[in-house]
């Protein structure tokens, strides 16, 4: 059962306009929420999170929304540039207890952005 | 960026034979993960460590184990290779849960091929 899902595979995006990357969870235990970007051939590289005791967190073009009630993040990326082509996970982060915590990801999204 | 560096980066075994990953780090980071990536699946987490010799199941842990004995190295074995295993593999360490630091970084990954 996945418990991280992003549904859109893929996205396509014009140079400048805004990128929305959606993603739901059904793990209400859930209390850290994180965006990577990966490109080809390499590991992905942390974006930006989000605590759930949060609705927002902005870090330059990107930010993150949050919305516990629908279980809901999206990201989004103002204004869009080519070099943010590449693969977008989600993944959130739970308490295993015992000290340890493990985060779970989606299938991840892939972006184009078009010149 | 943290000093994580996985060996052999690319791997081409037989079935049945036994194959171990390497994971190493220089940044001290207690939490470690190994992950599989495969089309279709996004990132998969096969076992992590939260700290010297205390390790836990992820998902996908069947045909794995891992160990670790010193805070820096973490390896993933798999005893007897199967095609299934077959896939790009990813190590990634953390320093604290929590607060802007719960990020985990991700190394190069390796690339596994079992004929």
């Amino acid at each position: 059962d996945q418990q991280v899902k992003q549904n859109s595979p893929s996205l396509s995006v014009q140079e400048g306009r805004i990128s929305i990357l959606n993603c739901d969870y059904t793990n209400s235990m859930f209390d850290y929420f994180l965006w990577y970007k990966k490109y080809p051939a390499e590991g992905p590289t942390f974006l930006i999170s989000i605590s759930s005791i949060r609705d927002k967190n902005e870090d330059g073009r990107f930010t993150v929304f949050l919305n516990k009630s629908a279980k809901h993040l999206s990201l989004h990326i103002v204004p869009s540039q080519p070099g943010d082509s590449a693969v977008y996970f989600c993944a959130a982060s739970v308490d295993s207890g015992a000290g340890s915590y493990q985060l779970t990801f989606g299938k991840g999204t892939k972006l184009s952005v078009i010149p | 960026d943290a000093g994580i560096t996985q060996s052999p980066r690319h791997k081409v075994t037989e079935t049945g034979t036994p194959v171990t990953l390497r994971c190493h780090q220089t940044e001290n980071h207690r939490y470690m993960y190994w992950y599989r990536q495969d089309p279709g699946h996004g990132l998969r987490l096969i076992h992590y460590s939260y700290g010297v010799k205390d390790t836990d199941k992820g998902e996908v842990s069947d045909g794995y184990s891992v160990s670790r004995s010193k805070t820096e190295d973490f390896l993933l074995t798999l005893e007897s290779a199967t095609s299934s295993q077959t896939s790009v593999y990813f190590c990634a360490t953390s320093p604290v849960r929590g607060g802007p630091n719960t990020e985990a970084f991700f190394g190069q990954g390796t690339r596994l091929t079992v004929v």
